[in-house]
């Protein structure tokens, strides 16, 4: 009964340093995503994938690349981390797209200094 | 677009009271949507979804209302509870495009 696993929670890294972060999900959902959350700020779209090898930009995909060779897994890679990538990242996944809930980790806390 | 700042308008209640929480959408054309709850150092979690063809939704202890005309949406949460402190967030669909979320309400439930 895992549904969405994030890893890690906690990062801090160097301007310039790269770090992937890990997700997972168990419900056998095609549709996966990553968002950035800013203090006082909604949701922000930075990639998402419709199902394994296919994966498309969001709003704010500078900085970021992603990958999807499996079902199961999404990660997000950040090369050349910047202080603007301060933030706190959520993966989601979803059954399908435009109806039913997204289903979310609990998220991964990075600074970058 | 939506509207952006560094702090989430805040909602304090007294324990027991009833909740209103609103949301103003941005695409007239969206058609479904979803209220979260987000407790500290936590993922969102559903907790009511509601379809552009209807203009109330109950749950338990919940109750979504959409207005179209004026692109709003309330939460309403009966006898609020301690653990229902958190921050709470809208989030629309326009016909299976990706959800575009608000910036949120923090609730505080005073004892």
């Amino acid at each position: 009964n895992a549904g969405v696993t994030q890893t890690p929670k906690f990062r801090i890294l160097k301007i310039g340093q790269s770090m992937t972060l890990q997700c997972a999900q168990d419900m056998n959902h095609n549709y996966m995503y990553w968002y950035r959350q800013d203090p006082g700020m909604g949701l922000k779209l930075i990639y998402y994938s419709v199902g394994a090898g296919i994966t498309d930009k969001g709003e704010v995909p500078n900085g970021y690349n992603v990958s999807r060779s499996t079902t199961e897994d999404f990660p997000l890679r950040l090369e050349l981390a910047a202080p603007s990538q301060t933030s706190v990242y959520f993966c989601a996944s979803s059954l399908s797209t435009g109806e039913g809930e997204l289903f979310f980790g609990e998220g991964s806390r990075l600074t970058v200094l | 677009g939506e509207s952006v700042g560094l702090h989430l308008p805040t909602l304090s209640v007294q324990e027991g009271d009833n909740s209103i929480i609103n949301c103003a959408y941005s695409n007239s054309a969206s058609d479904y949507f979803i209220w979260y709850k987000q407790e500290s150092g936590k993922g969102p979690q559903f907790i009511i979804d509601i379809r552009s063809n209807m203009d109330k939704r109950q749950g338990q202890r919940v109750t979504v209302l959409l207005n179209k005309t004026v692109k709003h949406l309330s939460l309403q949460i009966a006898a609020t509870q301690p653990g229902d402190s958190a921050v709470y967030f809208c989030a629309e669909n326009n016909y299976g495009q990706n959800f575009v979320f608000g910036p949120g309400t923090r609730l505080s439930v005073l004892p």
